[in-house]
């Protein structure tokens, strides 16, 4: 059974700071990657999808990665705003003839002006 | 392009009462997935729908179910409401036919059961 785990749960930095959120999954045999972007009561906002055979995305200021024999995901934030400020999360795809996403519990971000 | 709807955005219910959810898919997409968001959760994954059959189904007991219609919106439907059911109910479409299957989610559905 998949499960996905995000850390840290909460993070509060200054304006122009560059983070790293984390998230590590359990079975490595994932179709892709998906971060996710989540304001308060809203809905996800997709950031990046990365595929199984591929290493990295990039978005703008944003950039995420992949290793799937560690199972780990790393987003990487450069000069962090408090726009960014909301709930990433992460999910990944499993292999299997439907879409199905296992997510963890999300980064709680705070960028302070 | 229209992105995914869904409505209502908020709704209330009582104990055992039975409620439906709607969705639209965004254009050009066949593939309608349900998530339900409890308070400080991820989304855990209902079920999914593809050209109208139910192609994949989480954790979820039978009183959840749902339809896709032939114009790939899709319905959620929950019978015997209890407490936990309360959560944010999330929908999520895609192309199948495209390689990265990209979801894309709509604003969610705001359900609480007193």
């Amino acid at each position: 059974k998949q499960e996905v785990t995000q850390i840290p749960a909460a993070l509060s930095v200054p304006e122009g700071e560059n983070l790293v959120l984390n998230c590590s999954f359990t079975d490595s045999a994932i179709y892709n990657l998906q971060w996710f972007r989540q304001d308060p009561g809203k809905g996800l906002t997709s950031l990046l999808l990365i595929q199984s055979s591929q290493r990295e995305q990039t978005s703008g200021r944003l950039n995420a990665s992949l290793d799937k024999s560690s199972g780990r995901s790393t987003l990487y934030i450069a000069a962090s705003q408090p726009g960014d400020s909301a709930t990433y999360l992460c999910a990944a795809r499993e292999n299997t003839g439907f879409q199905k996403l296992v997510f963890g519990t999300g980064t709680r971000l705070l960028v302070s002006p | 392009e229209t992105g995914v709807t869904q409505s209502p955005t908020h709704l209330i219910k009582t104990r055992g009462q039975q409620v439906t959810l709607r969705c639209s898919s965004q254009s050009g997409h066949n593939t309608v997935s349900w998530y339900q968001q409890a308070l400080g959760q991820g989304p855990q994954f209902i079920f999914q729908y593809y050209r109208e059959e139910e192609n994949g189904r989480g954790n979820f007991p039978p009183r959840f179910s749902g339809l896709q219609f032939p114009n790939y919106s899709s319905e959620l439907n929950v019978n015997a409401l209890e407490l936990d059911d309360s959560a944010l109910y999330l929908c999520a479409s895609s192309a199948s036919e495209r390689v990265y299957n990209e979801q894309f989610f709509g604003p969610g559905t705001r359900l609480t059961v007193l």
